[in-house]
């Protein structure tokens, strides 16, 4: 299947500081890129749908100045988590379409301290 | 609103023990219903996606099937690798998915 790689894995960050989590499509290009948070022992919550060359579309409840998103290219999306509280420590997946199916980067455990 | 609801949240099962896992959705617009695999700590494994109903797709011990309201995701003779929360998601064509809650299988030997 298709592979879709995100980094960092795990990043741990001190209040106040902002963190950038990259999400590239390996072997395909991707226009649109989406972003889910996961609490423990939850599902996967959709934040926000990245599109290439224009502004993300953000889910209801998801504070588009605290989540930067950038798809700067058709296999790059970023997404900053800025002045990180401790209450934005969770798991980030990002995912890409493509044609077989949607496929999940490893995800990305953010601690903030 | 788009709703995906899996049961059992749990099942525990003896290795060789066959069951089934359901995945009950009403999304507007389906344009293909996910399942997934996902280990602790990582990103969600792409397993299957089904686009009509009466569907059936196999993959090792798995097997998917999707009818107009509801998917199945039958494993036959598991064994304590297929030890995971198995997630289901129903898809729009605009590529969004709506995840269900998940099933966490744990497979005894």
């Amino acid at each position: 299947g298709a592979v879709v790689s995100q980094h960092p894995s795990r990043v741990i960050c001190k209040s106040g500081t902002s963190v950038k989590i990259e999400c590239r499509s390996l072997d395909f290009q991707a226009t649109t890129m989406f972003w889910y948070r996961q609490f423990p022992k939850q599902s996967l919550m959709l934040m926000a749908t990245s599109n290439e060359g224009s502004k993300a579309t953000y889910e209801q409840g998801v504070e588009k100045d605290k989540f930067l998103i950038n798809h700067a290219s058709l296999t790059l999306s970023t997404l900053t988590v800025t002045s990180a509280h401790p209450e934005d420590s969770s798991f980030y997946i990002c995912s890409a379409r493509a044609s077989e199916g949607a496929f999940f980067g490893q995800g990305t455990r953010l601690t903030v301290v | 609103e788009d709703q995906v609801t899996q049961s059992p949240e749990a099942l525990r099962l003896q290795e060789g023990e066959s069951s089934s896992l359901n995945c009950s959705y009403t999304v507007s617009g389906l344009r293909g219903l996910f399942w997934y695999r996902q280990d602790p700590g990582k990103g969600p494994e792409f397993l299957f996606t089904l686009y009509s109903a009466g569907e059936e797709k196999e993959k090792e011990r798995l097997k998917a099937t999707l009818t107009k309201k509801e998917s199945f995701l039958h494993i036959t003779a598991p064994k304590p690798e297929d030890s995971a929360t198995y997630l289901c998601a129903g898809g729009t064509s605009y590529g969004k998915l709506t995840f269900g809650q998940g099933t966490i299988l744990t497979v005894h030997p």
